[in-house]
């Protein structure tokens, strides 16, 4: 059992759609990361939140950390074909530091 | 700066025999992580080393062992191998400035068991 479920594990969607992707823990985490990973390579860090309620905007990304720093959301504005990939959640918690869980991922295609 | 390097990048091997993968962390960083990932289970944490000394471990046989050295290098060792080695194994570093804990991933290492 995954200790961060994410959802949806898969999404199609046309070019200029908005897309969300949720990241959600009964767990409270130190801090969560979003990561972005295309096959074959290693997850490309996208951003890390900290502080609850924290909203961090990357160009057309938004994320956003709970209150409670249980979950967590990531917004994509305007998709393009270029967001392609496999978007991953991965939180610490503060009784196991340096070891970082990761969510099951979520599949985003984007087609233009 | 160069980010995380993993050599080699594939590995073709047979069943019952050892393989040794290495990784080289970000300039700085100390912390050093390995995860398995699989299209089934994930990305799974194998383990954790921080200062040559392992600091976090997953729940994988002791088949699957790790040492870090004293310029952060570090290598993975598998011994035994199963066909359910077969992966991507994955390197990553971490600055650990105590404030968030943020990796960096290296390209990963496609090992492949027959």
């Amino acid at each position: 059992t995954q200790l961060l479920e994410q959802s949806p594990q898969f999404l199609s969607i046309q070019e200029g759609e908005n897309l969300t992707v949720y990241c959600n823990s009964s767990s409270v985490f130190s801090s969560l990361q979003w990561y972005r990973q295309e096959p074959g390579e290693g997850p490309v860090l996208l951003v890390t939140v900290v502080t609850g309620g924290e909203v961090k905007k990357l160009k057309r990304l938004t994320f956003q950390f709970g209150d409670a720093r249980k979950d967590s959301s990531l917004h994509i504005t305007a998709a393009q074909p270029g967001d392609t990939g496999l978007y991953l959640c991965a939180g610490v918690q503060a009784d196991s530091w340096g070891k970082l869980q990761f969510g099951a991922g979520t599949q985003v295609v984007v087609t233009p | 700066k160069a980010g995380v390097t993993q050599t080699p990048r594939y590995l073709i091997k047979t069943r019952g025999q050892q393989v040794t993968l290495s990784c080289s962390p970000i300039s700085g960083h100390r912390s050093v992580s390995w995860y398995q990932q699989t299209p089934g289970q994930g990305l799974q944490f194998l383990f954790e080393y921080f200062s040559e000394t392992q600091r976090n471990k997953g729940n994988f046989p002791g088949r699957f062992s790790g040492r870090q050295f004293s310029n952060s290098r570090s290598e993975m060792n598998v011994s035994t191998l199963e066909l359910g080695d077969s992966a991507l194994y994955l390197c990553a570093s971490s600055l650990d400035s105590g404030l968030a804990y943020e990796q960096f991933f290296g390209p990963g290492t496609r090992l492949t068991v027959l």
